[in-house]
C-alpha cells in the first residue's frame, strides 16, 4: 500500500511565479491535509479538504494561496506570484476518515530566488 | 499564540537509556494527541497517539503519559536507539470542527552510543 506521494519533491520559483504542488493521498484516503514549515519551526495547518470540498482553510493566508482536492486526480496546494517568504517544506497528510491519525508525505520544499 | 510548546530544543541520551520527550498545552478543547518522528528531508512519521479518555497508551518501546490537569504529556521511550534520533513533535487536535493538527515546536533527540 503506498504511502502518501508528493511531486515534486524539491520545487523552484522566481519571485512572482506560481508554484501547483501535488498530493496524492493513500489509497483508501479520502481526507487530505496541507502544513507548512519554516526553517527551525513546527508544523503549521493550511487547508482540509475532502472531495470536491474545502472543510477548514482557517491556516491559508488570504491572498495568493489556493487548494482543491477534485473528484479525480491529486489534491493541488497554489500559491500565485510567490515572494520570498514563501519558502517552506509543504507537506500533505490523508487520513481514512474524521478523527484517525494523519499520514504524512514527505514534503515539497519549495525555493523562492 | 503557541497552544502546544516543546520546551526542550534538543535533548541527548545514551544508547539503551530512557528518552523522555515532553510537551505542554494550553487549549483545554484538545482532547486527541499525538507523537510524530521526523528524519532531515522526510515527512514526519506518526508514532503513538492518546485519547484525553486516558492517562497512558504503550506501543512497544512507546509509552505516551497524559496529565490532562496540567495540561502536560510526555513520550517515553525504552531502551534509547541510535536509530530514534531524530526531531520528535507534538501534536493536538479537538473534536468540534476539522481534525486540524496543531504542532509544537519539535525536539532532536540524539541517542549516543
Amino acid at each position: 500500500n503506498a504511502g502518501v506521494m508528493q511531486n515534486p519533491r524539491h520545487l523552484v520559483r522566481r519571485r512572482g511565479q506560481e508554484a501547483r504542488l501535488r498530493c496524492s493521498p493513500m489509497k483508501g484516503h479520502s481526507h487530505v491535509y496541507w502544513y507548512r514549515q519554516l526553517p527551525e519551526e513546527g508544523l503549521k495547518f493550511m487547508v482540509y479538504l475532502q472531495k470536491e470540498n474545502i472543510i477548514d482553510e482557517s491556516g491559508m493566508p488570504k491572498e495568493r494561496f489556493s487548494a482543491e482536492f477534485p473528484k479525480e486526480g491529486p489534491s493541488i496546494l497554489r500559491i500565485q506570484q510567490v515572494v520570498r517568504g514563501d519558502s517552506a517544506a509543504y507537506f500533505c497528510a490523508s487520513s481514512p476518515q474524521k478523527g484517525y491519525e494523519q499520514y504524512f508525505g514527505p514534503g515539497t520544499r519549495l525555493t523562492v530566488t | 499564540d503557541q497552544q502546544v510548546k516543546q520546551n526542550s530544543p534538543s535533548l541527548s541520551v545514551q544508547e539503551g537509556r530512557i528518552s523522555i520527550l515532553n510537551c505542554d498545552y494550553t487549549n483545554s478543547m484538545f482532547d486527541y494527541f499525538l507523537w510524530y518522528k521526523k528524519y532531515p528531508a522526510e515527512g514526519p512519521t506518526f508514532l503513538i497517539s492518546i485519547s484525553s479518555i486516558k492517562d497512558k497508551n504503550e506501543d512497544g518501546r512507546f509509552t505516551v503519559f497524559l496529565n490532562k490537569s496540567a495540561k502536560h504529556l510526555s513520550l517515553h521511550i525504552v531502551p534509547s536507539q541510535p536509530g530514534d534520533s531524530a526531531v520528535y513533535f507534538c501534536a493536538a487536535s479537538a473534536a468540534q470542527g476539522a481534525q486540524k493538527l496543531v504542532f509544537g515546536q519539535g525536539t532532536r533527540l540524539t541517542i549516543n552510543p
